[in-house]
């Protein structure tokens, strides 16, 4: 099966850090760009960081820009998020996600989502 | 960036009616716009991209139109399993934005 499964996120500390990560399956993971999107308490969806195949070219939401860093390892098909300097307003559940050229960039799947919190 | 705004932001219906939501882009993005479901406590699902192109396995019921800057979703006979909330995404520039979501209730 085609699939994206996160490890558990967790608690931080504000100022802390935290490093979140994404296993893919079941498709060659070093073609497809991926990206994390995340969703605060009861809000929306919000784009935080892209990748493309090679981890050569990465861009950030201004509100992580500095803060978070998204890597891969092809090898392993494994994604990252190593974010420092946590927030309170970075708690969230966070998703990786693979995005399909071949259908305009969409997000054709996603993972489970992991829960990070932060909070003294 | 590419501010997307849907509409309505919620709205109520009965099993078996008809439903739209609109979204609506800050610019022209051609017909780089996505449509996703997220039911409560689960990750989002692709429902159509490309603005009209039905992604596998999704129900026929669901169907997608526009280009340019505005762009629709419907739900031709609505079913108890279609009630959640509902994002449009564009894809045509970094930042990949998403609407703020539209919450399909009974």
């Amino acid at each position: 099966d085609v699939q994206l499964v996160e490890s558990e996120g967790g608690l931080a500390q504000p100022g802390g850090s935290l490093r979140v990560s994404c296993a893919a399956s079941g498709f060659t993971f070093s073609s497809y760009w991926m990206h994390w999107v995340r969703q605060a308490p009861g809000q929306g969806l919000v784009w935080v960081s892209y990748l493309n195949f090679d981890g050569g070219t990465t861009t950030y939401a201004d509100s992580v820009k500095g803060r978070f860093t998204i890597s891969r390892d092809n090898a392993k098909s494994m994604l990252y998020l190593q974010m420092n300097n946590l927030r309170a307003e970075d708690t969230a559940v966070y998703y990786c996600a693979r995005a399909n050229q071949r259908s305009g960039g969409a997000f054709d799947i996603w993972g489970q989502g992991t829960m990070v919190t932060v909070s003294a | 960036d590419i501010q997307m705004t849907q509409s309505p932001s919620s709205l109520s219906a009965f099993v078996g009616d008809r439903v739209t939501i609109t979204c609506r882009a800050s610019q022209s993005i051609g017909n780089f716009l996505n449509w996703y479901q997220q039911r409560p406590g689960k990750a989002p699902n692709l429902l159509i991209y490309g603005a009209s192109s039905l992604q596998s396995g999704v129900p026929s019921r669901f169907s997608g139109t526009g280009s340019g800057a505005d762009f629709t979703l419907t739900i031709s006979s609505l079913q108890p399993e279609d009630f959640a909330t509902y994002y449009c995404q564009q894809t045509y520039s970094i930042p990949r934005t998403f609407g703020q979501g539209t919450k399909v209730e009974i």
